[in-house]
């Protein structure tokens, strides 16, 4: 099955840094997420990415859909200490028939620790 | 708020006991998963549901069974699970249609199972 690879595993960083995470797989996807989830919580959508090439943004988190179509980054500028939490990258496919939908292969995530 | 209510927000049961986890979404949308989130594992998709009806099982036990009644309810039935069954469930939704734009998952605040 797909894998993807997310790192790095954790981050211990100080207020006001910038952070920066990705992921790889060893295959195609057709849109790449980007979750984020508190402890005790389900994973919140931060960003979705639709194109190769894409760059989007969302306030201070930029990704981007590698024009490959097996990664993805994210960054994350000026952090500050809400930004801690699980950052999860998501693969999406399609199927033949060419609908997509929700199907998600999930990377291992990225603990953020952010010292104030 | 996403809009996926998922309940009870935890719950502890017996190996022998038969417990029901409920998810309900107001967000319209005609697909409704299961994923499981087990300590230090990724995100693993469990069930799909497309307009009611199921289109993947992802190798499950059977002590796992998984009841759609309309679009906008999912149920997770379990009875005689094990201790190593215990995790976070959780419940997702979305549209599914042509093309990757819009499809993106949702995911509830999760259910915190534990199996003694």
């Amino acid at each position: 099955g797909q894998q993807l690879n997310q790192s790095p595993q954790s981050m211990f960083i100080q207020e006001g840094e910038d952070v920066s995470m990705n992921c790889t797989s060893s295959s195609i996807f057709n849109t790449w997420l980007w979750y984020k989830q508190d402890p005790g919580e389900g994973p919140v959508l931060l960003i979705a990415l639709y194109k190769a090439g894409e760059l989007t943004s969302n306030g201070r988190l930029t990704a981007q859909f590698g024009i490959t179509r097996k990664d993805s980054f994210l960054n994350i500028s000026a952090s500050i200490p809400s930004d801690v939490g699980i950052y999860f990258c998501a693969g999406q496919l399609g199927n033949a028939g060419g609908t997509s939908y929700g199907k998600l292969t999930f990377g291992q995530g990225t603990i953020l620790t952010v010292h104030p | 708020e996403t809009g996926v209510t998922q309940t009870p927000r935890h719950l502890v049961m017996g190996m022998t006991n038969k417990k029901s986890l409920k998810c309900e979404q107001h967000l319209g949308h005609n697909a409704m998963y299961w994923y499981k989130q087990s300590a230090k594992k990724p995100l693993e998709l469990m069930f799909v549901y497309n307009f009611k009806e199921q289109t993947e099982n992802n190798s499950v036990p059977s002590r796992f069974s998984p009841e759609c009644p309309n679009s906008s309810h999912l149920f997770l039935h379990l009875h005689t699970l094990q201790p190593e069954d215990s995790a976070l469930y959780l419940c997702a939704s979305s549209l599914r249609g042509q093309g990757s734009w819009g499809t993106e998952a949702f995911f509830g605040q999760g259910t915190r199972l534990t199996v003694v």
